[in-house]
């Protein structure tokens, strides 16, 4: 079973600034199968990465994805109000759990 | 416009069974895979299992199975999650997903179940 594990587990940033994410694999991931959402409170999660690093339609182009293998980093070049959120790393494989999340990185105002 | 639209919010007592729904709407229902997470009270996502609603064909989360029964109605565009006996630590809440290439790009708006004697 893959694991997923995020880092940092909060990230404090300022509106403006550049956020990074990482999500690391216990194992390696195709990264076709690798996705990152955003959860924002009381909302469901929406799709902004897939592929590793195509952005799902509407997601605007200052979030961006990377990675291969075991490590995948989702980036956001210049943080809005609305990017506060808690984002996860997906993982899609061919034996169970087909699907795994990480364990989420929290983006806060500092 | 595609869409997914959940049953509403359930307050259930521990053994009692339930049975939640996502209807899916704006695309061919028998042609897309749906999911269902779980997100605990203030913790992440889990992927509990997925349904292809041509064929019913149904993949379970080790996790969750043996736990849930998923299945789907493609004459109502519709997708189950049932329990057969609630516990307390099914406190939840529910979203479907519709997979498509890459992940999942369609969301319910989630049903909160509640648990409690």
């Amino acid at each position: 079973e893959i694991v997923l594990t995020q880092s940092p587990g909060t990230l404090s940033l300022s509106p403006g600034e550049r956020a990074t994410l990482s999500c690391r694999a216990s194992q390696s991931v195709s990264s076709s199968y690798l996705a990152w959402y955003q959860q924002k409170p009381g909302q469901a999660p929406r799709l902004l990465i897939y592929g590793a690093s195509s952005r799902a339609t509407g997601i605007p182009d200052r979030f961006s994805g990377s990675g291969s293998g075991t490590d995948f980093t989702l980036t956001i070049s210049r943080l809005e109000p609305e990017d506060f959120a808690v984002y996860y790393c997906q993982q899609y494989g061919s034996s169970p759990p087909l699907f795994t999340f990480g364990p989420g990185t929290k983006v806060d105002i500092k | 416009e595609v869409q997914l639209v959940q049953s509403g919010a359930e307050v259930k007592k521990p053994g009692e069974s339930l049975k939640i729904s996502c209807k899916g709407s704006g695309y061919s229902f028998t042609s897309y895979w749906i999911g269902w997470v779980r997100q605990m009270p203030g913790k992440g996502l889990e992927w509990m299992g997925i349904i292809y609603p041509g064929d019913s064909d149904t993949r379970y989360s080790p996790s969750f199975q043996g736990q849930v029964t998923i299945s789907a109605d493609k004459s109502i565009s519709t997708a189950y999650l049932q329990w057969s006996s609630l516990k307390a630590s099914d406190t939840a809440m529910y979203y479907c997903a519709r997979k498509q290439t890459g992940g999942f790009g369609y969301w319910g708006q989630g049903t909160l179940v509640t648990v409690s004697s």
